[in-house]
């Protein structure tokens, strides 16, 4: 598809569990983002990656969470020892250029994370 | 302070109406702003981008910005319940690399037919 694509679409995980999201990116963007969307919270920015370069990793919420983005392409969030505040909708957004402030970001459908 | 604000709504407005949607943002150094639309169960979408006071046109929707007064708006006319989403306003955030975007908490509307 011509779209960035997540999955899974849906989890649903035990409190302790660990759980690896997946997003797969516009085909040539060498920006890739992801977000969180809690409910009555808006958007917030967990994590970016820009080409070969170190991830800027400061919206990250704990150190259960990390992400990595292997051969340019393809990333994973991982989320260790999950808690109910994790429960969240986890997008993953790709931009033809590094810099939200002129390029358009694409963002997928969103991981929809519950913990129970 | 939350550095963009934004009335979550609902906001139900029949079709046909001219809709306002609005925020305000806290940091004058925001440059960029940006509404993105998102349906229900889908992801945010760009809908129009602006980088300077005043207005930017694009069929039936118009962006406002007032740096003056911190205040940004995006108008819709001849509102379509297609237009049912919903919006979000965001700007690169302050302090950090400008693919940092801080977002408002969405506003959502109904467009009923």
């Amino acid at each position: 598809g011509a779209g960035v694509s997540q999955s899974p679409s849906n989890k649903v995980t035990e409190k302790g569990k660990d759980v690896e999201l997946r997003c797969d990116p516009i085909s040539g963007h060498t920006a890739l983002y992801w977000y969180r969307q809690s409910l009555g919270q808006g958007l917030e920015f967990l994590i970016y990656f820009q080409g070969n370069s170190a991830p800027d990793k400061s919206g990250l919420p704990s150190d259960r969470f990390s992400a990595e983005r292997t051969g340019g392409s393809v990333s994973t969030l991982t989320i260790q020892r999950t808690q109910q505040e994790d429960s969240a909708v986890y997008l993953c957004a790709s931009s033809l250029v590094g810099g939200a402030g002129t390029g358009e970001l694409f963002f997928g459908e969103g991981s929809r994370l519950t913990v129970l | 302070q939350k550095e963009v604000e934004q009335d979550p709504g609902p906001l139900s407005v029949p079709e046909g109406a001219i809709v306002s949607l609005n925020c305000t943002y806290s940091n004058s150094a925001f440059q960029y702003f940006m509404w993105y639309r998102q349906y229900s169960r889908k992801g945010p979408e760009l809908l129009m981008y602006t980088y300077s006071s005043g207005n930017k046109e694009d069929g039936r929707f118009t962006a406002q910005v007032d740096k003056s007064s911190k205040y940004i708006s995006l108008f819709i006319r001849d509102s379509q319940p297609s237009d049912s989403a919903t919006y979000l306003c965001a700007s690169p955030a302050s302090g950090a690399g400008s693919y940092q975007l801080t977002f408002g908490k969405g506003t959502k509307l109904s467009v009923i037919p």
